[in-house]
């Protein structure tokens, strides 16, 4: 079955620092790989997919992701952080032939001043 | 395009009580998903359609709870006879649904209050 995995509740990082959000994935076949976003009181938005071709994929709000086959990761970065940045962070993988989508547990991301 | 239309926003309801959560799936999207969003169990998918028709509704915790399509830009997910441990968020979200790998698009939820 498709997984993925968020080892951490919660990153703190200061702002115009960089930041790395983690994830790794277990998956039968290709895998097909995404990062969203929740503001307080919103849904989850969009922010980047992983599908096939360059290993650095670029996302919105500046940020991008980098599939690593042989480590079976795809962390979430920002090369500076804004306090705006501040969320619940999601993985997600695609169920194979569907879009049906399987999310990880969330990484709160705090972004101090 | 609005995006995915969920109504209410929130809603507070008795025990015993019938609960209606609706969604406007966005135009030419073919997939429907319904999550429930708690601190406890995060988000669960509860249910999954494409082209109107449940492909997976494993995630449905039993049977008090009910999600229907009956066309394709609505569905609604009913509570019957509702309980306190319903009380979440409860977000739909649509894609296209094309057979491959695509991203889904959230509504804002709906907060349910179970008292």
């Amino acid at each position: 079955a498709q997984s993925v995995a968020q080892p951490e509740d919660q990153v703190n990082v200061a702002e115009g620092n960089p930041l790395t959000v983690k994830c790794t994935y277990s998956v039968s076949g290709n895998p097909y790989l995404f990062w969203y976003v929740q503001y307080p009181n919103r849904g989850l938005q969009f922010l980047l997919k992983y599908i096939t071709g360059d290993n650095l994929v670029k996302g919105s709000y500046g940020f991008e992701a980098e599939f690593n086959k042989s480590q079976t990761s795809f962390h979430l970065k920002k090369p500076s952080a804004l306090v705006s940045d501040s969320a619940l962070y999601f993985c997600a993988v695609s169920e194979l032939n569907t879009d049906k989508l399987i999310f990880g547990t969330g990484t709160r991301l705090q972004v101090f001043p | 395009d609005a995006g995915v239309i969920q109504s209410p926003r929130h809603e507070v309801t008795e025990m015993g009580q019938e609960v209606t959560l609706r969604c406007k799936l966005i135009s030419g999207h073919n997939s429907l998903f319904w999550y429930r969003q708690t601190m406890m169990r995060g988000l669960e998918l509860l249910i999954y359609f494409n082209n109107n028709v449940p492909i997976d509704d494993s995630g449905m915790p039993e049977d008090r709870f009910s999600a229907k399509m009956p066309n394709a830009s609505f569905s609604t997910l009913k509570i019957q006879p509702s309980e306190p441990r319903d009380s979440a968020v409860y977000f739909c979200a649509s894609s296209l649904g094309t057979g491959g790998p695509t991203e889904a698009f959230f509504g804002q939820g709906t907060r349910l209050t179970v008292v």
